[in-house]
């Protein structure tokens, strides 16, 4: 089955810096690749996502990229600010047409103002 | 997007009684999930519910514990069977709205047992 590892686990930027999460796989039949961010006490919210046919894909300050030769992605997050503070999961699935997402284990990104 | 919503929000339960859960989606969704997350974890799937089929249970979840119905497009139940403290997590479900692989989350159910 699939398997997805996620790096780092704690992140911690000062506010305006640039933040990056990175995430491989391992099954080369995924295509597609979510990114949920959760802050504490709150449901996992889906904030961007990328298909196996395109290479990145931005929304505002945030980004994430492709590189399905290699298997991984990664999310990016421009101009941090106190409010992006939370937990990251990535996630992979489709592989054989499957709809069940095998997640990341989490990255804590912590943004100091 | 869609309005998902949970009961209970939380709750404490005496081990060996059961907790049923329930997920109420605004819009007609097919396929439904259940999670369970342990505090500072990741989200591990317990069953996808398909309406109209037996549930799917991932491997280490079975039928007799964690028992789910799903009567209709817009509403399933996970019963959290026989608990033991163990059982304490987060148990939120999950929707996939366009049948696109995107998925969406209720807001959760804490559960204690003591």
């Amino acid at each position: 089955g699939e398997n997805v590892e996620q790096h780092p686990s704690t992140l911690s930027v000062q506010e305006g810096d640039s933040a990056v999460i990175k995430c491989t796989y391992s099954d080369s039949a995924s295509n597609y690749f979510p990114w949920y961010k959760q802050e504490l006490g709150k449901r996992p919210q889906l904030i961007i996502d990328i298909r196996s046919n395109v290479g990145e894909k931005k929304d505002q300050r945030i980004a994430v990229t492709l590189n399905k030769t290699a298997k991984h992605f990664s999310l990016h997050i421009t101009e941090t600010q106190p409010e992006d503070s939370a937990v990251y999961f990535c996630a992979a699935n489709g592989g054989g047409g499957s709809y069940i997402p095998t997640f990341g284990r989490g990255t804590s990104l912590i943004v100091h103002p | 997007s869609a309005v998902i919503s949970q009961k209970p929000s939380r709750d404490i339960c005496q081990r060996g009684t059961s907790l049923t859960i329930q997920c109420q989606v605004d819009s007609q969704v097919t396929m439904m999930f259940w999670y369970r997350q342990q505090p500072g974890q990741s989200l591990t799937l317990i069953a996808t519910a398909n309406q109209g089929s037996e549930a799917t249970y991932e491997s280490g979840f079975v039928i007799d514990k964690f028992p789910i119905s799903r009567p209709n497009l817009t509403f399933s139940t996970l019963t959290v069977s026989n608990m033991s403290p163990e059982d304490s997590s987060i148990y939120l479900c999950s929707v996939d709205l366009t049948g696109t692989y995107e998925q969406y989350f209720g807001p959760g159910t804490r559960l204690t047992v003591t």
